[in-house]
């Protein structure tokens, strides 16, 4: 059974910037047809894909987020990391590292989920 | 982006009441969606993929239908452990986006 589980701060200042890391077990970062991905949830709200990466280090971004984010691979570690930038309080929210099932263009689904993190941002 | 509705927002149900929650893409997806269950404190768990294909462990009563643009998630007949936060989900077209959530709640 794949399990995937957060780290990182839990409080971050307005304008600096986040930093969380997804560990991987009983799996493998570096497995062929799965990417890797950050969600996010604001309180009492729905999720927000925030981009993927695949062991290869190639990546993509919601378009909404993509200025700011920065997402990462070290397959030596079986880890992969998110950073967002110049962060607000609009940022404030359950952080979800997941692994991305690629079935076919055009089809794919979140297999496998971290617990979550909050990270909030407040001064 | 493709903008994922879901309707009802929320629904008042019984054990053993099927229920059925709707999910409308702005743009034709295929059969590209998924559908989560989420409860409160945890993190989503995928049911239904390729808009019918039931998740490995998922039970039975669980449901997918359709194509392009409108697609069905049914309850056959809802358990205890059933109430919680419904979620639809397309990859089909950059970027993957979600429906805003359907709450199962008890009557």
């Amino acid at each position: 059974q794949v399990q995937l589980r957060e780290s990182g701060p839990g409080l971050v200042k307005p304008s600096e910037t986040l930093s969380l890391t997804c560990t991987v077990s009983a799996g493998s970062v570096s497995s062929d047809n799965y990417y890797w991905s950050w969600i996010r949830q604001p309180p009492g709200k729905g999720l927000e894909w925030i981009g993927y990466i695949y062991h290869n280090g190639n990546t993509n971004y919601n378009p909404s987020l993509k200025s700011r984010v920065t997402i990462s691979v070290d397959t030596s570690k079986n880890q992969f990391s998110l950073k967002l930038s110049s962060v607000t309080a609009a940022d404030t929210a359950v952080y979800y590292c997941a692994r991305d099932r690629w079935v076919t263009t055009g089809l794919e689904y979140f297999d496998y989920w971290g617990q979550g993190t909050l990270v909030t941002v407040s001064s | 982006d493709i903008q994922m509705t879901q309707s009802p927002s929320s629904v008042s149900a019984s054990v053993g009441d099927r229920v059925t929650i709707t999910c409308r893409a702005s743009q034709g997806i295929s059969s590209g969606l998924a559908w989560y269950q989420q409860k409160p404190g945890k993190a989503p768990t995928v049911l239904i993929y390729a808009a019918s294909s039931v998740q490995s462990g998922v039970p039975s009563r669980f449901s997918g239908s359709g194509s392009g643009t409108d697609f069905t998630l049914t309850i056959s007949s809802l358990q205890p452990e059933d109430f919680a936060t419904y979620y639809c989900q397309q990859a089909n077209i950059f970027p993957i986006t979600f429906g805003q959530g359907t709450r199962v709640e008890i009557k």
